[in-house]
């Protein structure tokens, strides 16, 4: 079964620019995969941020980006903040109705 | 406004079904396609299973054959019915809409709350 990878931590300084990335155990990420990123804080539902691999949702910040390099899908966060420390998590279409999400990044400002 | 707001969840014996409910306001589930994601204690989002806007359904192979998503349009309300529960069921679980991007994408675009399900005896 195709595995999807996240880094599982990353830290940043505040001001700072982090790349976190979203690949698969087996092949690469295209846009056929539907690729988005979603935001979320301890005790509080998923925020999504970005979908169709680099539109915003509604509200989100334009320091956030997403884009497919190389053979991974990516979320950009530009000038980190302080209120940026979350956990983000990729989910990817694998077709046939099926969704996998990765393991998440557990993002730190400092 | 769209809302969704999942019920049902409690403290169940290994064995045992729940079945949970999202009601769902601001647009229409029988025109939706909609999700269960789950999220086990300290652990990272899980995909269930999906009800695309005809009747097809679909689920992760962790729950396949325990697990039925279904819909009533009635009541404009998501469910699942988990038989079969197991010690490793235990999360919060979450209805989320597939939303459609104007470049025909699906994304998980509205969430709910979520509610807990504890499987222990």
């Amino acid at each position: 079964q195709t595995v999807v990878t996240q880094e599982p931590s990353f830290s940043v300084s505040p001001g700072g620019t982090v790349t976190l990335t979203c690949g698969l155990s087996s092949g690469s990420v295209s846009t056929s995969h539907y690729s988005s990123w979603y935001q979320q804080t301890p005790g509080q539902a998923p925020r999504t941020l970005i979908y169709s691999t680099n539109t915003r949702s509604s509200g989100v910040p334009d320091r956030f980006s997403g884009s497919i390099l190389g053979n991974k899908a990516t979320l950009t966060i530009t000038g980190a903040q302080a209120d940026d420390e979350s956990d983000y998590y990729c989910v990817l279409y694998m077709g046939s109705g099926i969704w996998v999400f990765g393991g998440g990044t557990k993002l730190t400002v400092l | 406004e769209v809302q969704l707001v999942e019920s049902g969840g409690g403290l169940i014996q290994p064995g045992g079904s729940l079945r949970l409910s999202c009601a769902a306001s601001g647009f229409t589930v029988s025109n939706s396609y909609m999700t269960w994601v789950r999220q086990a204690p300290g652990k990272g989002l899980e995909w269930v299973s999906v009800i695309y806007g005809g009747s097809g359904t679909y689920y992760a192979d962790s729950v396949k054959g325990r697990f039925t998503i279904s819909r009533d349009n009635s009541k404009n309300t998501l469910y699942l019915q988990m038989n079969s529960l197991r010690a490793e069921d235990t999360a919060v679980y979450y209805c989320a809409r597939l939303g459609r991007s104007s470049s025909g994408y699906h994304y998980f675009d509205y969430w709910g709350q979520g509610t807990l399900v504890t499987v222990s005896s």
